[in-house]
């Protein structure tokens, strides 16, 4: 079945450090692929997302490409912030009737000043 | 625009008690969808609504839990009994296409 494995955490990073977050996908057919962040306290927001191969997703400077080729999805951001400090999620959708969420485990990123 | 909905934030029940949740999708939203996120894991979805038509409820444990979706709008998520291992955050989340809101969660706790 349809899965997704992403980095353990927690990613424990310095202001303006460059992140990356790895995330790759076992599926059937062409799924649609998301990032997801998670605040303190707070419900899911969508990050980004890309829906075919190549294409590149990104949003409040964070990118994450579609790897069809290596089933992939990582997360990079050039210069993190403390308030980017989350959890991130990395799911994966399988677009067809069931538009159903597969997620991975979630990898907390800390940003210390 | 408004988010998704829920009450209530936090409950804590003691187990073999009931409790239901509540969520109000995003307006004009027909899909919704009602998600367990255990501590440390990512979501999974329990059941997803078509208007008022359950369509997906294959991880739903049925013994336990029911969920209603009347005049395809509000929805009701509902445990009883509830069991210790029911502890979690439950998530509704609503879409109108492919891209799925989520609302802050009703965290449970069950003693």
């Amino acid at each position: 079945g349809n899965s997704v494995t992403q980095m353990e955490g927690p990613v424990t990073l310095s202001e303006e450090a460059f992140l990356t977050i790895n995330c790759t996908y076992t599926a059937t057919g062409y799924p649609s692929l998301f990032w997801y962040v998670q605040y303190p306290g707070e419900g899911l927001q969508l990050l980004l997302k890309a829906t075919k191969a190549d294409d590149k997703g990104s949003n409040k400077g964070f990118e994450a490409t579609y790897r069809k080729e290596t089933t992939s999805f990582h997360l990079e951001k050039g210069s993190v912030q403390v308030s980017d400090s989350a959890v991130y999620f990395c799911a994966l959708s399988d677009r067809g009737a069931t538009n159903k969420l597969i997620f991975g485990t979630g990898t907390l990123l800390a940003v210390q000043p | 625009e408004a988010g998704v909905v829920q009450s209530p934030r936090y409950k804590i029940i003691e187990k073999k008690q009931p409790v239901a949740f509540w969520c109000n999708p995003i307006s004009g939203h027909n899909t919704l969808y009602w998600y367990r996120q255990n501590l440390g894991q990512g979501p999974e979805l329990l059941i997803r609504y078509e208007n008022e038509e359950a369509v997906d409820d294959s991880q739903l444990p049925k013994d336990r839990f029911s969920a209603e979706r009347l005049k395809g709008v509000d929805s009701t998520l509902k445990i009883q009994p509830a069991e210790l291992g029911d502890s979690a955050v439950y998530l509704c989340a609503s879409s109108l296409e492919a891209d799925q809101y989520f609302g802050p969660g009703t965290r449970l706790l069950v003693l």
